[in-house]
């Protein structure tokens, strides 16, 4: 089974700043995808960002980019340029592919999550 | 496109009721996954339907089920409601073939469930 452990329980940073959340995980496996997932008060869970285990290059998408460290099992989220809306809880995610997970989708692994909080 | 719904949005139940929640995917979507969260468990994977079949689920007990319809849509069953099953179920949608892209799951905004 895989844990996801996300240390910082609640982080705060001042708006433009940038901020950097940790995320470990604990896997056997070889091949799998990690993700970062936003909640935001709505609690509508909304997709940040798609690491595939296989690609060393890290993920980027706009100002946010991951740091995947692939040996260490970390994969931690930086996000640049901080916003007011990006004040959310954060999700580090862990899966297995299809083609390893036996035929049926393992589902998603879930942190205990990180609240961020944007000040003005 | 449109992104994935959940009716109802909000629900109170008692005791030894049941509940049927329900999720509409991303249209072309064939995957949908169930997922409880609550506040001392976090987010929980359920079970996960494609093409109309149970696929993979997790460790919940069989009140728990659920169902998926020829057009996508799925359903989940919540029979002899106990207090503890209050939270906030997700549905997500994928779809649900091998790959990076076609396996990322996209949520939908929840049901709220209060059992008293």
């Amino acid at each position: 089974a895989q844990t996801v452990t996300q240390s910082q329980p609640e982080m705060s940073v001042q708006e433009a700043e940038t901020v950097t959340l940790s995320c470990t995980y604990d896997t056997s496996e070889n091949n799998y995808y990690l993700f970062w997932y936003k909640q935001p008060p709505s609690r509508q869970m909304i997709l940040v960002i798609r690491q595939e285990a296989y690609k060393q290059q890290n993920a980027t998408e706009n100002r946010f980019s991951v740091n995947f460290q692939k040996a260490a099992k970390s994969f931690s989220l930086k996000i640049s340029d901080s916003q007011l809306g990006d004040t959310a809880m954060y999700f580090c995610a862990f899966m297995k592919p299809l083609m390893y997970s036996g035929g049926g989708a393992d589902g998603l692994t879930f942190g205990k999550g990180t609240h961020l909080i944007i000040q003005p | 496109k449109a992104g994935v719904t959940q009716t109802p949005r909000y629900l109170i139940k008692t005791r030894g009721q049941q509940v049927t929640l329900s999720c509409s995917p991303i249209s072309g979507h064939r995957s949908v996954s169930w997922y409880q969260q609550t506040p001392g468990q976090g987010l929980q994977f359920l079970f996960e339907y494609f093409s109309e079949t149970q696929r993979n689920k997790g460790n919940f007990p069989g009140r728990f089920s659920g169902r998926q319809f020829s057009n996508s849509r799925s359903e989940m069953n919540v029979s002899t409601l106990e207090l503890g099953d209050s939270a906030l179920y997700l549905c997500a949608s994928s779809h649900g073939t091998s790959g990076g892209v076609q396996e990322t799951q996209y949520f939908g905004p929840g049901t709220r469930l209060l059992v008293l």
